[in-house]
């Protein structure tokens, strides 16, 4: 079983849609929990990290963390064209500064 | 503004040729990670230096070596590069302040010919 998994996509979605994008891990010692983007060729970037459990929104991406199922999923509203890239899920233990990455998914939105 | 930057962009070395890529920053942070990467993989870690403490992940091959002689760089030294070593090769900052969020250089491309 791998340690972080996410669903390699790519998942289509229509501009102006919302994209749900989701992963889930097997640490049950994962206490912080953040999303990469990725586009081709590039490296990643931070867009959002959550710590606790619920929903933490960042303008039109929001973060929903439940550590009792072990999930963590990324929502993308009014889905634009440049948001097409590669999502990286990413999870560490507390007081670790080390990450575990998905593989990622890859997200097409479509005109 | 503060970032993380890595020189050369592209590399292309030869077969044993050994390469040395470089990482600098201006954040600050107290933790810098190196990651090779290869398509369609998650990143995968190297080694990392919290503060002047090195630390090797257990399959990172004898073939690659750190260092950090200060707090703003750090190399990655390949010895003798093979075929398989050719990815894109990442470097991470993070600070226990920030909850060890990791922000990434641009990355350096090697190619091994």
């Amino acid at each position: 079983q791998k340690e972080v998994e996410q669903n390699s996509g790519p998942l289509s979605v229509p501009e102006g849609a919302i994209a749900s994008l989701n992963c889930t891990y097997s640490d049950r010692g994962s206490q912080s929990f953040f999303w990469y983007r990725q586009y081709s060729g590039k490296s990643p970037e931070l867009i959002m990290s959550i710590y606790s459990n619920g929903d933490k929104e960042d303008g039109r991406f929001t973060a929903q963390l439940n550590k009792a199922s072990q999930y963590v999923s990324l929502l993308i509203r009014d889905s634009q064209p440049s948001d097409s890239a590669t999502y990286l899920c990413a999870v560490s233990r507390v007081s670790a500064s080390k990450l575990t990455f998905g593989t990622g998914t890859r997200l097409q939105v479509t005109l | 503004d503060a970032m993380v930057i890595q020189n050369p962009r592209y590399q292309v070395t030869q077969f044993g040729k050994p390469v040395t890529l470089s990482c600098s920053q201006t954040l600050n942070h107290n933790v810098m990670y190196w990651y090779q990467q290869k398509s369609s993989q998650a990143p995968k870690l190297l080694f990392h230096y919290y503060d002047k403490d090195f630390n090797n992940e257990a399959d990172t091959p004898d073939n690659f070596q750190s260092r950090r002689p200060n707090t703003s760089f750090c190399f990655l030294d390949i010895r003798s590069p093979g075929l398989g070593d050719a990815a894109m090769y990442l470097c991470a900052t993070s600070t226990s302040g920030s909850r060890y969020e990791q922000y990434f250089g641009p990355g350096t491309r090697l190619t091994v010919t």
